[in-house]
């Protein structure tokens, strides 16, 4: 069965730093895209970038792009996505989503909630 | 504001049919047949329904279709069923700068 399992939900403060992470099972984590979703709470899913574990590839949404980095370790089938400096605006639950193509988002880890308070 | 433009909800008795409508431009809906759609419950994680316009995943009822005419892409659910109540989301392509664009949800309400 294809699972992607998620790290557990993060409390931070604001200008903390933060990098959670999706490992993958079931499937070669390597030849497939893992994408990156937020979604702010009781609002809509926002894509932020992917990245090809293969050779580390990857693409940001333009909205996203500086604001955070996609990373993966392929030894260990897991993706990661980090904050050098949370904002009380990050606050939402954040997916990962292996990808079926390159333009098909297919299985949903079960999501990261990360609180950023002071 | 999202990048495709959904309506914020959507209504139908059991057994009835429902169309959630999807639109965007040439340069993302209209430009590409690579559009999915995603069911979404409450406190859970996306499932996909359906890909490349049309396409279903093995396990996805008969129930939902989809259809993409121009800039506009459709989920219909027909046959309407209480377990049908969630958040449908759609997503494109959308070249090679914005990569991937989402609807803002609809919300489905069985009466």
């Amino acid at each position: 069965e294809v699972q992607l399992v998620q790290s557990g939900a993060e409390v931070k403060k604001p200008g903390e730093s933060l990098k959670i992470s999706c490992k993958g099972s079931g499937y070669t984590f390597a030849n497939y895209w893992i994408s990156w979703v937020r979604q702010m709470p009781g609002k809509g899913l926002e894509w932020m970038g992917k990245i090809y574990p293969a050779d580390s590839a990857t693409r940001y949404s333009p909205s996203f792009q500086g604001q955070v980095s996609i990373s993966v370790d392929k030894s260990i089938s897991t993706a990661y996505v980090q904050w050098s400096g949370l904002k009380a605006s990050d606050t939402a639950m954040y997916y990962c989503v292996k990808h079926y193509t390159i333009y098909v988002m297919e299985v949903w880890g079960q999501g990261t909630t990360v609180t950023v308070s002071s | 504001q999202s990048a495709l433009t959904q309506p914020p909800s959507a209504s139908g008795s059991p057994g009835q049919s429902v169309t959630i409508s999807c639109t965007g431009t040439s340069s993302d809906v209209g430009g590409y047949n690579h559009v999915s759609w995603y069911q979404q419950h409450p406190g859970k994680a996306p499932k996909l329904l359906i890909y490349e316009v049309t396409k279903q995943p093995s396990g996805v009822p008969d129930r939902f279709s989809a259809s993409k005419s121009g800039n506009t892409a459709s989920l219909t659910v027909s046959g309407l069923q209480p377990e049908d109540e969630a958040d449908y989301y759609c997503t494109s392509y959308a070249g090679s700068s914005n990569f991937v664009v989402f609807g803002g949800g609809t919300k489905l309400t069985v009466l």
